[in-house]
């Protein structure tokens, strides 16, 4: 399975709302998560089985979709959102979105 | 506190091998799902191996038969012995928990802050 994310790279600002793809060559279930990775940190993960927000994960995150094409949306950026995002599923990582000021 | 800490990285020249190892604290290895995930410089996530509660084990196609995972569930430690280390091994390796209880979900909900592994003569 390959997962593509996009876009690659986004810019934004605070409070805007932004959404991330991730597209994976055949349909999969639900089983699919999402990660950001601040510079020079490890990744922290957002949401899993597509739509469930981890513990401790702010609200403003939130995650959709099935089959083939899934989203992460977050409704209001801060300034610790402005990282690289990954989605996964089993052991495959998209390439990642860079978000940027 | 429960947090995963990787040592052993440095410089190596190709053809070496190298033992990392990542301690764990706040929680038992014993029984859980671990993984090893790595980044090269600059580039994104890339899965290498992970070993399973019962001890099972499965390896990226890029390390297979050169990389081993072990667990030494006395010392609550997670190992990645790296054989025939290439160029291509440079990276930053993280050590990765799953959130799975009695299987594995492929989510993982708990990382180390990393330790860099740099392959070059």
């Amino acid at each position: 399975i390959q997962l593509t994310q996009s876009p690659s790279f986004l810019s934004a600002s605070v409070g805007d709302r932004v959404t991330i793809t991730c597209r994976t060559s055949q349909g999969i279930s639900g089983d699919l998560a999402w990660y950001r990775q601040k510079p020079g940190k490890a990744p922290n993960l957002l949401i899993y089985a597509a739509s469930t927000l981890q513990s401790g994960v702010p609200s403003r995150f939130s995650g959709s979709g099935s089959g083939t094409d899934f989203t992460l949306t977050i409704s209001s950026l801060q300034p610790e959102d402005f990282a690289t995002y990954y989605c996964q599923q089993l052991t495959t990582f998209g390439q990642g979105t860079r978000l940027e000021i | 506190e429960v947090q995963l800490v990787e040592t052993g990285g440095g410089l190596i020249r190709p053809g070496g091998s190298l033992r990392l190892s990542c301690e764990a604290s706040g929680f038992s290895v014993s029984g859980k799902y671990m993984s090893w995930v790595r980044q090269a410089p600059g580039q994104g996530l890339e899965w290498v191996a992970v070993i399973y509660g019962g001890g099972t084990k499965y390896y990226a196609d890029s390390v297979q038969g050169r990389f081993a995972i072990s667990r030494d569930n006395s010392k609550n430690k997670v190992y990645l012995q790296m054989n025939s280390l290439r160029a291509e091994d440079t990276a930053v390796y993280y050590c990765a928990r799953d959130q799975g209880q009695f299987e594995t979900l492929w989510y993982f909900d708990l990382w180390g802050r990393g330790t860099l592994v740099t392959v070059s003569s």
